[in-house]
C-alpha cells in the first residue's frame, strides 16, 4: 500500500541555519503531497501543497519540489528562525482522494 | 473563522467507561476524518465520512464508532475505553483532493 518515510528527528539546528528534511514516498499513480506542520499544543496546519511532478510548492520560506522519478518531496529552508520550531510532516493523499497517509514526524529544535 | 472545532479539549477516563468525541465543521466541506496521534507513529485514520450518511473504516478502527449526524458534524465514540486508546485525537474536513483542516485536537487518558 502506500507509505510515507520521513527521516528520524530530532533535528537541532542554530537560527539561520538551512533545512532540510527527507521524506519519499511509495504510491501507486499520482498522490499529492502535502507538507504539514504541528505547533506545540496545536492542531496540524498546511504548510504546502504540489499536486503533480515537478511542482514546486512554497509558503513562508519553506519550498518542497514534487520529484517523480525519486518518489521524493523534501522540505528545505535557507534560513530557519526561532520561531520554526515544530514537528513537520509529510503526507500524500490516497488514489481516491479520501484521506491522507502520514509520515512519522520530524521534531526540529532552533536555538538562538 | 471557527474551522475545525473539536470538544472536548482534555479528557480522563477510567477503563471501561464510554465517551464521544465531538466535532464540528463550518466550511461546508463534504469530507470528515478523524485520526488518532501517538509518540512516534505519526497520524492514523481511524474513520473517515467521504459524504454525509456515509462512513468507512481507516486504518485502526477498531474499540470506535462514528456517525456523521449531519453535513457539519461527525463525531467518535469509544464504548468501553481501554488504556491502549489513550493518545491525540484530531477531526479534519476536507473536500476530495484537497488539503484537509485540522482542529486542535482533543487529548485523551484512559486510566
Amino acid at each position: 500500500g502506500d507509505s510515507v518515510t520521513q527521516m528520524e528527528g530530532p533535528v537541532t539546528l542554530s537560527e539561520e541555519a538551512f533545512l532540510t528534511i527527507n521524506c519519499t514516498y511509495t504510491a501507486t499513480g499520482y498522490p499529492s503531497l502535502f507538507w504539514y506542520v504541528q505547533y506545540p499544543g496545536e492542531g496540524l496546519q498546511l504548510l504546502l501543497k504540489a499536486t503533480k511532478a515537478d511542482d514546486k510548492g512554497s509558503n513562508k520560506g519553506f519550498e518542497a519540489t514534487y520529484r517523480k522519478e525519486t518518489t521524493s518531496f523534501h522540505l528545505e529552508k535557507g534560513s530557519v528562525q526561532v520561531s520554526d520550531s515544530a514537528v513537520y510532516f509529510c503526507a500524500l493523499s490516497d488514489q481516491a482522494g479520501t484521506a491522507l497517509i502520514f509520515g512519522k514526524g520530524t521534531t526540529l529544535s532552533v536555538s538562538s | 473563522n471557527a474551522g475545525v472545532t473539536q470538544t472536548p479539549k482534555f479528557q480522563v477516563l477510567k477503563t471501561g467507561q464510554s465517551m464521544t468525541l465531538q466535532c464540528a465543521q463550518d466550511m461546508n466541506h463534504n469530507s470528515m476524518y478523524w485520526y488518532r496521534q501517538d509518540p512516534g507513529m505519526g497520524l492514523r485514520l481511524i474513520y473517515y465520512s467521504a459524504s454525509e450518511g456515509t462512513t468507512d473504516k481507516g486504518e485502526v478502527p477498531n474499540g470506535y464508532n462514528v456517525s456523521r449526524l449531519n453535513k457539519r458534524e461527525f463525531s467518535l465514540r469509544l464504548e468501553s475505553a481501554a488504556p491502549s486508546q489513550t493518545s491525540v485525537y484530531f477531526c479534519a474536513s476536507s473536500d476530495p483532493f484537497q488539503p484537509q483542516h485540522f482542529g486542535d485536537g482533543t487529548r485523551l487518558s484512559i486510566l
